[in-house]
């Protein structure tokens, strides 16, 4: 079946532009997850919602950074204003439940965002 | 302190090798953990989970200490296939599910 999709793949935008990342997750899952990962480093969260409720945003890095999910599926992360130090994977992933820690998350391919 | 550390590596080991990644993490709250594989340029996918009595996976082994806070991945008789990072996770309790990844630890595996 489909995968968790992305879209861009590949972003490029100048110092102070305003960005749009789509995220599809998988059809029916519950919890979706948005993460950042610099280059050389791992994954870190950003955000979580269950259905269309955004239930932690602890990890988003300033005020320029807002995400959405209003029909419970599709979801967007905005980048206001960006800055260089926002280049970075932005990867969304999904899982069919909200509870349980042992939950895979499946990862979708990633938006490569280079700010200039 | 990150939550969880790793050694970045990268490990340079021959075809048929036994190579051995290790892991730490702080916060003793910690529920669930496992091994993600990350090939270059792709996305992180799960290779393992990891329990307190140990799990093996065909080549791969998994190990866990909650005293000492500490996972491990043993590969045995490494392939040029196992080539990639190797991202140490682990879940907090808590509402969110939400994981945290170490850097990750490179494994070139040469012919």
């Amino acid at each position: 079946g489909a995968g968790v999709s992305q879209s861009p793949r590949y972003k490029v935008a100048k110092r102070g532009q305003d960005v749009a990342l789509r995220c599809d997750p998988i059809s029916g899952h519950v919890s979706l997850f948005w993460y950042q990962q610099a280059l050389g480093q791992g994954p870190e969260f950003l955000t979580y919602f269950q259905n269309e409720a955004q239930l932690d945003k602890s990890g988003l890095p300033s005020d320029r950074f807002f995400a959405e999910r209003p029909e419970g599926s599709v979801s967007t992360l905005k980048i206001q204003r960006t800055q260089q130090e926002d280049s970075a994977v932005y990867l969304c992933a999904s899982s069919p439940r909200t509870t349980g820690s042992q939950e895979t998350q499946y990862f979708g391919p990633g938006t490569r965002l280079l700010v200039l | 302190r990150k939550e969880v550390e790793q050694d970045p590596g990268p490990f340079n080991v021959p075809e048929g090798a036994t190579v051995a990644f290790n892991c730490t993490y702080s916060n003793s709250a910690s529920q669930s953990f496992f091994w993600y594989r990350q090939d270059c340029r792709k996305e992180p996918k799960l290779l393992m989970s990891v329990y307190s009595s140990g799990n093996e996976d065909g080549r791969f082994t998994a190990q866990l200490n909650r005293a000492s806070q500490y996972i491990s991945l043993l590969i045995r008789d490494s392939k040029l296939s196992d080539s990639a990072t190797y991202l140490c996770v682990v879940n907090v309790s808590g509402a969110t599910n939400k994981l945290i990844f170490g850097t990750g630890t490179l494994l070139a595996v040469q012919p």
